[in-house]
């Protein structure tokens, strides 16, 4: 079954710092990658996604992402964070199953940005 | 407008009784999907659904069920609620067949308290 890693669970960082968020998935075939965000006291919404053409992608507020597929990576960064983007972001990978494309999550990885 | 419902947004339950939290969509999407969201253990996927009457477990479907009779609604149903099912849960939709590359969208969570 396909799995998707974030390894970095808790990043702290601070304000006008470089922020890289690894994002690892196990699957040989083709696949969409999302990145989601999660504001404190919110629900998950979309922050960038990747299906196909220029594997670097960008994305709200800043933020972009660069598909590397031997790698099998999907890393999410922003070139200098705010304090606003204190929030948790999830890494996410829709794959093929039979005829369906069935997205499956990572655990999530907590950024605090200090002021 | 797009949107994946959840009610109630909080509740507070007793050890035993049995609670059903609703989650509806208005974008005629075939999967849906509930996880949980507890600090240091990212997000978990409790059950999901490929369509009407298609249901699977997810990574910790333990002491939940769920049912899928229409293509709209996935309530999540706790028979006798423990408090180690104290958590914050989210319903999400999906497109499945048709469209690989479209996000999921979640629902604003309901935050559960079982005492």
């Amino acid at each position: 079954a396909q799995s998707v890693s974030q390894h970095n669970h808790h990043v702290i960082l601070s304000e006008a710092a470089s922020l890289e968020l690894g994002c690892n998935y196990s699957y040989g075939g083709t696949v969409n990658l999302f990145w989601y965000v999660q504001y404190p006291g919110q629900h998950l919404q979309l922050l960038l996604k990747y299906f196909s053409g220029d594997p670097l992608v960008k994305g709200i507020k800043g933020f972009e992402a660069e598909f590397i597929k031997s790698k099998f990576s999907f890393n999410l960064r922003k070139p200098s964070v705010q304090w606003s983007d204190t929030a948790e972001y999830f890494c996410a990978v829709k794959t093929r199953s039979g005829g369906s494309y069935i997205p499956t999550f990572g655990r999530g990885t907590s950024l605090i940005v200090h002021p | 407008e797009a949107q994946v419902t959840q009610n109630p947004r909080y509740l507070i339950t007793v050890t035993g009784k049995k609670l059903t939290v609703t989650c509806s969509q208005n974008m005629n999407h075939e999967y849906m999907s509930w996880y949980r969201q507890d600090p240091g253990l990212g997000l978990r996927q409790i059950y999901y659904s490929m369509n009407v009457e298609v249901t699977d477990k997810g990574d910790v479907p333990e002491g939940y069920k769920v049912s899928r009779k229409e293509k709209r609604n996935f309530p999540l149903i706790l028979e006798s609620p423990s408090p180690n099912q104290t958590s914050l849960y989210f319903c999400a939709s999906s497109q499945l067949l048709t469209a690989s590359n479209t996000e999921a969208f979640f629902g604003q969570g309901t935050r559960l308290t079982v005492v």
